[in-house]
């Protein structure tokens, strides 16, 4: 079965640092992926995906993400946080060979220091 | 509405209860999803509907949870004789095109507490 880890689940920065969240999954074939974030109080929301072309993809707010097929990763990148970015951030893939139905990991806590 | 539509908010049950929750995807959308977030334990996915393809419900954890989705549309998470465990956000999301390109668009969730 399809499944996807996030190697951290809570994450503390501060003002202007960089960010890298991991992403693993666990898939052979063609996927395709995506890092949904959720603000607090607010429901989820896409914040960048990748189907096809040019593996690094860039999203709203300056994230971007790098798609490693030979990792099997997808990790998200921003060269500069803001406080604004405190969220939950959590990554996704489907894939044909799933039924395409999209399975989520586990989430990451961001909080970021003013 | 032009959103994700889920209802109740909140719902509050006893231990044993049957609970229903509704959800209303976007207008065109053939895929809908349900999943439940808890503390902890980030999206667990419990079923999906795809058009007019059999759902794949392989993500229920038991047979106390049922779904269906009528005429394509609106669909109900069903959940029989509530546990605590069953407390958390349940949350329905809908996407088009099919083939699973598309975006997920989520709704606000409902959130059960069972006493």
């Amino acid at each position: 079965a399809q499944s996807v880890s996030q190697h951290n689940h809570h994450v503390i920065l501060s003002e202007a640092a960089s960010l890298e969240l991991g992403c693993n999954y666990s898939y052979g074939g063609t996927v395709n992926l995506f890092w949904y974030v959720q603000y607090p109080g607010q429901h989820l929301q896409l914040l960048l995906k990748y189907f096809s072309g040019d593996p690094l993809v860039k999203g709203i707010k300056g994230f971007e993400a790098e798609f490693i097929k030979s990792k099997f990763s997808f990790n998200l990148r921003k060269p500069s946080v803001q406080w604004s970015d405190t969220a939950e951030y959590f990554c996704a893939v489907n894939a044909l060979t799933g039924g395409f139905k999209t399975i989520f990991g586990a989430g990451t806590r961001l909080f970021v220091k003013a | 509405g032009a959103g994700v539509s889920q209802s109740p908010s909140n719902k509050v049950t006893e231990k044993g209860k049957d609970v229903e929750l509704r959800c209303d995807p976007i207008s065109g959308h053939t895929a809908l999803y349900w999943y439940r977030q808890s503390l902890g334990q980030g999206l667990e996915f419990l079923i999906y509907f795809q058009g007019n393809s059999a759902p794949d419900k392989s993500g229920l954890p038991s047979d106390r949870f049922s779904a269906e989705r009528t005429g394509g549309s609106v669909s109900t998470l069903t959940i029989q004789r509530t546990q605590q465990e069953d407390s958390a956000v349940y949350l329905c999301a809908s996407s088009f095109p099919s083939g699973g390109s598309g975006e997920l668009f989520f709704g606000e969730g409902s959130r059960l507490t069972v006493l």
